[in-house]
């Protein structure tokens, strides 16, 4: 079974630019999930999609983050403008009920 | 205080050892636990649900006591293999949403 994918695994840019990654969930999966893990800290929750539907966004910065999930497969999660607090793993994760599956992540370096 | 609060570690210890990883929840309504393995520069995975009753795998024994809001996770005989980050994980409500904790980095050494 496939797992999820995720695009690219690493990405540099400067402060002021913008980025966006890409995740395939698992087939089937209809929950999917953005989060952000900086070093030394466990993976914090930005976003959940139910289907193409938002179900939790309380933690997303949404001055300069946005995610879609449009037709309810693929997302992508945009960061503009970039700030150096950006700087951390992004990972994606899908699931059907509490176990969920995680992405190889993208590593984002701002400078 | 925080939502899900570990041991700060790191742990070093020889294989062989027992080595155990402590946890705090603060949201008593919380339902479901869970502990993570994340190995260095990797996704986190599911390493085993935490019950009640207490469950067991193998080397790996997860004990939950609600009424303390507490979660361990015991390993015994320790193998290199094991040494990775693990993140206790609790969860509630109808959405499945998971709040993770900080990790506890565990070394086994030769």
């Amino acid at each position: 079974e496939a797992g999820v994918a995720q695009s690219p695994r690493y990405k540099i840019i400067e402060k002021r630019q913008s980025v966006a990654f890409w995740c395939n969930p698992i087939s089937g999966h209809a929950t999917l999930y953005w989060y952000q893990q900086i070093l030394g800290q466990g993976p914090k929750l930005l976003i959940q999609f139910q289907n193409n539907g938002v179900v939790d966004d309380s933690q997303l910065p949404k001055d300069r983050f946005s995610a879609e999930r449009l037709k309810g497969v693929d997302s992508t999660l945009k960061i503009q403008p970039a700030k150096l607090e950006d700087s951390a793993v992004y990972l994606c994760a899908s699931s059907i009920l509490y176990e969920q599956y995680f992405g190889p992540g993208t590593r984002l370096t701002v400078t | 205080r925080k939502e899900v609060e570990q041991d700060p570690g790191p742990f070093n210890v020889p294989e062989g050892a027992t080595v155990a990883f402590n946890c705090t929840y603060s949201n008593s309504a919380s339902q479901s636990f869970f502990w993570y393995r994340q190995d260095c520069r990797k996704e986190p995975k599911l390493l085993m649900s935490v019950y009640s009753s207490g469950n067991e795998d193998g080397r790996f024994t997860a004990q939950l006591n609600r009424a303390s809001q507490y979660i361990s996770l015991l390993i015994r005989d320790s193998k290199l293999s094991d040494s990775a980050t693990y993140l206790c994980v609790v969860t509630g409500g109808s959405n499945y949403k998971l709040t993770f904790g900080k990790g506890t980095l565990l070394t086994v050494n030769p």
